[in-house]
This record gives structure tokens, C-alpha cells and sequence, in this order.
């Protein structure tokens, strides 16, 4: 089974800052690469996902990931946040034959105006 | 886009009453969905796979007897919390596959008073 580990429990910084979460899963095979984000009080929304190709890929809202497979890592970026990326952010893997997914404990985002 | 409508948001419950949580694909036709727990400052822990038409998989350490789950329908998968106790308070989340992809309730915060 997987395992995802987010670094960073509570991240607060200042608009235009950079963001960059970290996220490291433990499987040896290959795997398929989540970042959801959970605006308060709504549901988790898919930010980007690799499944193979670039391992660097390009969300929504700015966001963008880099999977690094020998470092087993996909963290998540943005070069300048806004007060609306307040949320929490969620990693998560899976593997390609199986549709179970497997969360990181998530990181809080705090930006400040 | 793909929706899923989890319903009740909220719920406070009696010890000892049972509790049902709904689940529904509201555009699209989910013959696999899942049932997610997350405590505060902790990730989505998966409770069991819920398939169309057949019994639902558990994960390791969760009472099937407990949480029962039904998925009579295309677009309709229920979380019953039966006999609930205090420590069954927790944000319930429920998920289907669409594509390739995980579309998300917004989830249940159940409380047992």
C-alpha cells in the first residue's frame, strides 16, 4: 500500500509570495500523482495530476507540481499566492491498477492580505 | 462538470441512534464510490469501497457492522452509522470515479452527543 507524507502542517505567508508544499509517497511502483485543494466549507477540488509524461504539469489557478521519481516527491508550487488560496491542500497517490487513493495529512494555507 | 451531492452537511445525533449519509452522482453514472473519515488536522482515511449492485469492501479496522453501506443505484451510495457513539464523531466524505478522475462530496460532519 501507499503512503503519502506532506512535510508542512500550517503554512502562513503574505500575497505574493512564493508557495511551495511538500509531498513524498513511499511505493515502488508506478504510481498516479493527486494535489486536491479544500476551499473552507466546500469539497476537494482537483488542482493537477501526473500520470505520466512531463513530469512537470501545470494546474489550475496558477498551480504547478514537479514529479521527481528518484526523490519519490511531487510537490506543489506557486510562484505568487493571493488571499483566495487560503484553503487546505491534500496529496495523494495511487496506483495506476488501482483505484484506491491514499491522502497526505494535509497541509493548512494561510495567505495574508 | 461532474457533481456528487452529499447529504446531510451537518448532522448532531443521540448515543445509540443511527445515522444515514447520502451520497449522489447527479450527471454521471458512479458504479464505484468511496467513503473517506478525516479527523481534525488529519487525512482522508478510506473506509470502504462501495460497488454498484454488490457488497462493500472494507478497509482494515473499519466495522462493517458499523457502517453500513448500501449501493442499490447508478447515483446513489448511503453511509449508515449505526449504534454511534461519541468517537464516531468525525467529517465524512464520500467520492466517485468519473473519467479519470475523483469527484468529491462536500462532505458530513457528524456529531454524537
Amino acid at each position: 500500500a501507499q503512503s503519502v507524507s506532506q512535510h508542512n502542517h500550517h503554512v502562513i505567508l503574505s500575497e505574493a509570495a512564493s508557495l511551495e508544499l511538500g509531498c513524498n509517497y513511499s511505493y515502488g511502483g508506478t504510481v498516479n500523482l493527486f494535489w486536491y485543494v479544500q476551499y473552507p466549507g466546500q469539497h476537494l477540488q482537483l488542482l493537477l495530476k501526473y500520470f505520466s509524461g512531463d513530469p512537470l504539469v501545470k494546474g489550475i489557478k496558477g498551480f504547478e507540481a514537479e514529479f521527481i521519481k528518484s526523490k519519490f516527491s511531487f510537490n506543489l508550487r506557486k510562484p505568487s499566492v493571493q488571499w483566495s488560496d487560503t484553503a487546505e491542500y491534500f496529496c495523494a497517490v495511487n496506483a495506476p491498477n488501482d483505484y484506491k487513493l491514499s491522502f497526505g495529512a494535509g497541509t493548512t494555507v494561510t495567505v495574508r492580505a | 462538470g461532474a457533481v456528487v451531492s452529499q447529504h446531510p452537511s451537518w448532522v448532531i445525533c443521540k448515543s445509540g441512534t443511527s445515522v444515514k449519509i447520502e451520497c449522489r452522482s447527479l450527471d454521471f453514472q458512479a458504479t464505484t464510490m468511496f467513503w473517506y473519515r478525516q479527523f481534525p488536522k488529519q487525512s482522508l482515511m478510506l473506509m470502504a469501497t462501495s460497488n454498484e449492485g454488490s457488497k462493500a469492501t472494507y478497509e482494515q479496522g473499519v466495522e462493517k457492522d458499523k457502517f453500513l453501506i448500501n449501493h442499490a443505484s447508478l447515483t446513489l451510495s448511503t453511509l449508515t452509522v449505526t449504534s454511534a457513539h461519541p468517537e464516531d464523531s468525525s467529517f465524512y466524505i464520500c467520492s466517485a470515479i468519473q473519467g479519470n478522475g475523483y469527484t468529491f462530496g462536500s462532505g458530513t460532519r457528524l456529531t454524537v452527543v
